[in-house]
């Protein structure tokens, strides 16, 4: 099993322009979500789906939207990338009951810079 | 509001000695925690867990404990190993039908050889 992939890796892109990250998991997990992390910030939640075709906010979700078409993906998107949004985007997977503790499987990262 | 709290950015140990990060929350909803493990240029990998109905688990050289009426936990590690420096992350759960986590900012161990 690959576990929870993330592409691209790395990302350059200057203010204005749009860009998908795509996220994918092959554990046929319930539930997804996208992070960023931040130098002292810790993991902020920016949206999270619990299930194909549903999507939620999270704690930072202004100037992200998201999709999960399929089970498996869950992609995000910047419409207008703005240099507050240069960061590293991490997804998780998670099981969607009880049986697993809450633990969430997180993919490599994608370091994304605003320029 | 922070609601996890982890409030040492970073902790520096000799190997063999014990480590010790600690965790602090306000939320008396939380009932489940979790610790991560992160590596530069990696994801967060899950680590150890504790449920609020128990006060310690342990997995072979990590032992978290819970403090409920302090609203603290701590995760300890012995002997600790030049492999284990990484940044760790404290996270909650509110539990039911809500998988979301809440995460600290994180601790960076070193552990000096």
């Amino acid at each position: 099993n690959a576990g929870v992939t993330q592409t691209p890796k790395f990302r350059v892109l200057k203010t204005g322009q749009s860009m998908t990250l795509l996220c994918a998991q092959d554990m046929n997990h319930e539930y997804m979500y996208w992070y960023r992390q931040d130098p002292g910030m810790g993991l902020r939640l920016i949206h999270y789906s619990v299930g194909e075709g549903t999507t939620a906010k999270g704690e930072v979700p202004d100037g992200y939207n998201v999709s999960r078409l399929k089970k498996q993906n869950f992609l995000l998107g910047l419409e207008s990338a703005a240099p507050s949004q240069t960061s590293v985007y991490f997804c998780a997977s998670s099981y969607g009951s009880r049986k697993s503790s809450y633990e969430q499987y997180f993919g490599p990262g994608t370091r994304l810079t605003v320029t | 509001d922070q609601q996890v709290k982890q409030n040492s950015p970073s902790l520096s140990v000799q190997e063999g000695r014990i480590s010790i990060l600690n965790c602090d929350y306000t939320n008396s909803m939380f009932d489940y925690f979790l610790w991560y493990k992160k590596y530069p240029a990696e994801g967060p990998t899950f680590l150890i867990s504790i449920s609020s109905i128990k006060d310690k688990n342990e997995d072979g050289r990590f032992t978290v404990f819970l403090n409920k009426s302090a609203k603290h936990l701590s995760l300890h590690i012995v002997p600790s190993q030049p492999g284990d420096s990484a940044v760790y992350f404290c996270a909650a759960n509110s539990g039911g039908s809500n998988y979301k986590l809440t995460f600290g900012k994180g601790t960076l161990l070193t552990v000096n050889p």
